[in-house]
């Protein structure tokens, strides 16, 4: 079955260091990755995309993901974290007509 | 004007009820989507339109009705829900024709409450 997975249902990290979080995507061809940011009792905002060339795409907000191809994954990275990046993310990946949610990833930022 | 609005932004029902749910968008986009998400899960897509006319749809029980009745404007139809209904639906819409492909622009969402 065609999935995406973000392993870490949370990740803590501390206000101005690096921050990491992971998806892998086990989806057919070459689907277009992206992620999205959830505040809370809020709708989803887009982050960045991947459609092809360059593996390291950036995005809004400072955010911005590194694509794998060889170990299909779409890991999204901040150099220096912000208490107000604080919110729930979520990695996707669509084909034509299929798309395809991570069940999210809770980040944590504390100051 | 980079927005998609929903309302009403709360809903409160009983399962005998018939309501409905409105988003609007502004931005010339062709595509627009419905999604049902439970707390602390994703999204799921419920429907997707494109230029107002039905191309998905995700095996979503009739109780539900979607309607598009021109470019800007998307319904949901709500009619004899039950509790399990209750969730955050959110709309979004796209610009792009290769309509799931494209980047998605969502609406804060209505919080529905089935009785």
């Amino acid at each position: 079955a065609q999935s995406v997975a973000q392993p870490e249902d949370q990740v803590n990290v501390a206000e101005g260091n690096p921050l990491t979080v992971k998806c892998t995507y086990s989806v057919s061809g070459n689907p277009y990755l992206f992620w999205y940011v959830q505040y809370p009792n809020r709708g989803l905002q887009f982050l960045l995309k991947y459609i092809t060339g360059d593996n390291l795409v950036k995005g809004s907000y400072g955010f911005e993901a590194e694509f794998n191809k060889s170990q299909t994954s779409f890991h999204l990275k901040k150099p220096s974290a912000l208490v107000s990046d604080s919110a729930l993310y979520f990695c996707a990946a669509a084909q034509l007509n299929k798309f395809y949610f991570g069940s999210g990833t809770k980040l944590n930022v504390k100051p | 004007d980079t927005e998609v609005t929903q309302t009403p932004k709360h809903l409160v029902m009983g399962m005998t009820n018939k309501k409905s749910l409105k988003c609007e968008q502004h931005m010339g986009h062709r595509a627009m989507y419905w999604y049902k998400q439970k707390a602390k899960k994703p999204p799921e897509l419920m429907f997707v339109y494109s230029y107002e006319k039905l191309s998905i749809n995700e095996s979503v029980p009739s109780r539900f009705s979607p309607e598009c009745p021109n470019s800007s404007l998307l319904n949901l139809h709500l009619h004899a829900l039950q509790p399990e209904d209750s969730a955050l639906y959110l709309c979004a819409s796209s610009q792009e024709l290769a309509a799931l492909k494209a980047t998605q622009y969502f609406g804060p969402g209505t919080r529905l409450l089935v009785l």
